[in-house]
């Protein structure tokens, strides 16, 4: 069955640098999203990207971090210069149609800022 | 704005027992969908089962079942014939309809099931 893969699994950075999280989509879907959990608290939107361009956005999603799908099948969420209160977990999800309304998730990229 | 409240941060229950986990939320919208996902330890977030709200009938999905209550605007998961494999984290989730502009799934703060043997 096909599934969103994301990396890395785990992701050690020191506060101030820039991170790349990656996923791969499932190949025929058509939205993306990533979606934040810090440790022990609920999942938050971050930002929605449809036909290569950013569909929605939350307030998390300030300019420190920029959505981007380079070739087509790489989806990648990038944080300029990372803080403390970057670590969780992020989890890219893709979906096929919005009319399916059902969002399929990676394992989850752990981000820990140091 | 929509929210989703899960007001059991942990439950329990006996192997092949039924278990019952509770989830309200606030909408002002008529025409929407809830979710439970599953989180096990993996962390990866599983779909559990689905309810659009315009439909009547509760979602079933083998020994998964929801009660749908749109006027109290409840929506519980009910699993049946507890298994093991089943402890995880349970989230219930929200989405408008398509006239909210929205396509962002709106989380509870999750339900931790125990199974015990």
């Amino acid at each position: 069955e096909p599934e969103v893969t994301q990396t890395p699994s785990h992701q050690v950075t020191q506060m101030g640098q820039e991170v790349i999280l990656r996923c791969v989509p499932i190949s025929n879907h058509l939205y993306f999203y990533w979606y934040r959990q810090i440790l022990g608290q609920k999942v938050e939107f971050l930002v929605s990207f449809y036909n290569n361009e950013i569909s929605e956005k939350s307030e998390i999603f300030d300019d420190q971090f920029s959505v981007e799908r380079p070739d087509g099948s790489n989806f990648t969420l990038k944080i300029r210069s990372t803080k403390l209160e970057d670590s969780a977990m992020y989890f890219c999800a893709s979906e096929r149609s919005v009319a399916k309304n059902i969002q399929y998730f990676g394992a989850g990229t752990r981000l820990s800022v140091l | 704005a929509q929210t989703v409240t899960q007001s059991q941060p942990e439950m329990s229950v006996q192997e092949a027992e039924t278990v019952t986990l509770s989830c309200t939320y606030d909408t002002s919208e008529s025409d929407y969908y809830l979710f439970w996902y599953k989180q096990p330890p993996s962390r990866q977030m599983i779909l559990v089962i689905r309810q659009e709200a315009y439909k009547q009938q509760n979602a079933t999905e083998n020994r998964f079942s929801v009660n749908f209550q749109k006027a109290a605007k409840s929506f519980s998961l009910k699993i049946s014939d507890s298994q093991l494999g089943d402890a995880a984290m349970y989230f219930c989730a929200y989405r408008g309809g398509p006239t909210s502009g929205t396509y962002k799934y709106i989380f509870g703060t999750g339900t931790r099931l125990k199974v015990l043997a």
